[in-house]
C-alpha cells in the first residue's frame, strides 16, 4: 500500500535554531497537509497546500512556518527560530482530493526542542 | 465550545466487552465525519467514515445524528488489539478545504 513518508523520525533542536521536516506524500495526491500533536494534546490542523500554494492554514501557522514543495516529490515544514512549545510530533499527510476521499498521514516527525 | 468534544475516558474493559465511544461537533457546516485510531506515538489511522445512514465494518458500527450533531462509534466484542485511543475527526468541505478537525480522543485499554 502507497505511503506517506517522513524524515526525520526524531529531530533534537536547539532553541532559536531552524529545523526542516521532509515528508514524501503519496505519488497521485494532489493535496498536501501538515498537522501537530503536542505530548498529550488533540492533533491540531497547521496547513493545507494545492497546486504549489498554500490553501489554508491556522493561526498556529504564522510567520514562524513556512511549507515548501522544491520538487515534484518532496513537501518540507520549515520552523525558523524554534521555541520550546514547538516541541510536538509533526504529521504529513495527503490527499487524492477528490470528494471525501481519506486523508493518508506519514508517521510524524517528533520535534524537540531544547 | 470546543469543535469536536469526546468523552475524556479513560475506557478499561475486558476483553469481549462492548464499549460505546460519543463525540459531538459544534459547526453544523461539517460535511464528512470519521474515526481514526492512534497507537501510543505513532499516526492517526482510519478507522472508520461515518454516513448518515449508520454503517458497520465487522465489530464496528458508526452512527451519526446530524440534528443533534453527534456521532457514536460502537465496538462489540472487544480485542485486546482495539487497545488505543479513539479520535473523533469532522470534515468542513469546500473549495479546496479538506482540513481535519480533531477530537482529544478517548483512550481505549482492553485487559485479559
Amino acid at each position: 500500500e502507497p505511503e506517506v513518508t517522513q524524515t526525520p523520525s526524531h529531530q533534537v533542536t536547539q532553541m532559536g535554531q531552524e529545523v526542516i521536516l521532509r515528508c514524501v506524500p503519496i505519488s497521485n495526491h494532489l493535496y498536501f497537509y501538515w498537522y501537530r500533536q503536542i505530548l498529550g494534546q488533540k492533533v491540531e490542523f497547521l496547513v493545507s497546500f494545492y497546486n504549489n500554494e498554500i490553501s489554508e492554514k491556522s493561526e498556529i501557522f504564522d510567520d514562524q512556518f513556512s511549507v515548501e514543495r522544491p520538487d515534484g516529490s518532496n513537501f518540507t515544514l520549515k520552523i525558523r527560530s524554534t521555541k520550546l512549545e514547538d516541541s510536538a510530533m509533526y504529521f504529513c499527510a495527503s490527499s487524492e482530493g477528490r470528494g471525501s476521499d481519506t486523508i493518508y498521514f506519514g508517521e510524524g516527525s517528533w520535534l524537540t526542542v531544547v | 465550545r470546543k469543535e469536536v468534544e469526546q468523552d475524556p475516558g479513560p475506557f478499561n474493559v475486558p476483553e469481549g466487552a462492548t464499549v460505546a465511544f460519543n463525540c459531538t461537533y459544534s459547526n453544523s457546516a461539517s460535511q464528512s465525519f470519521f474515526w481514526y485510531r492512534q497507537d501510543c506515538r505513532k499516526e492517526p489511522k482510519l478507522l472508520m467514515s461515518v454516513y448518515s445512514s449508520g454503517n458497520e465494518d465487522g465489530r464496528f458500527t458508526a452512527q451519526l445524528n446530524r440534528a443533534s450533531q453527534y456521532i457514536s462509534l460502537l465496538i462489540r466484542d472487544s480485542k485486546l488489539s482495539d487497545s488505543a485511543t479513539y479520535l473523533c475527526v469532522v470534515r468542513r468541505s469546500g473549495g479546496s478545504n479538506y482540513k481535519l478537525t480533531f477530537g482529544k480522543g478517548t483512550l481505549l485499554t482492553v485487559n485479559p
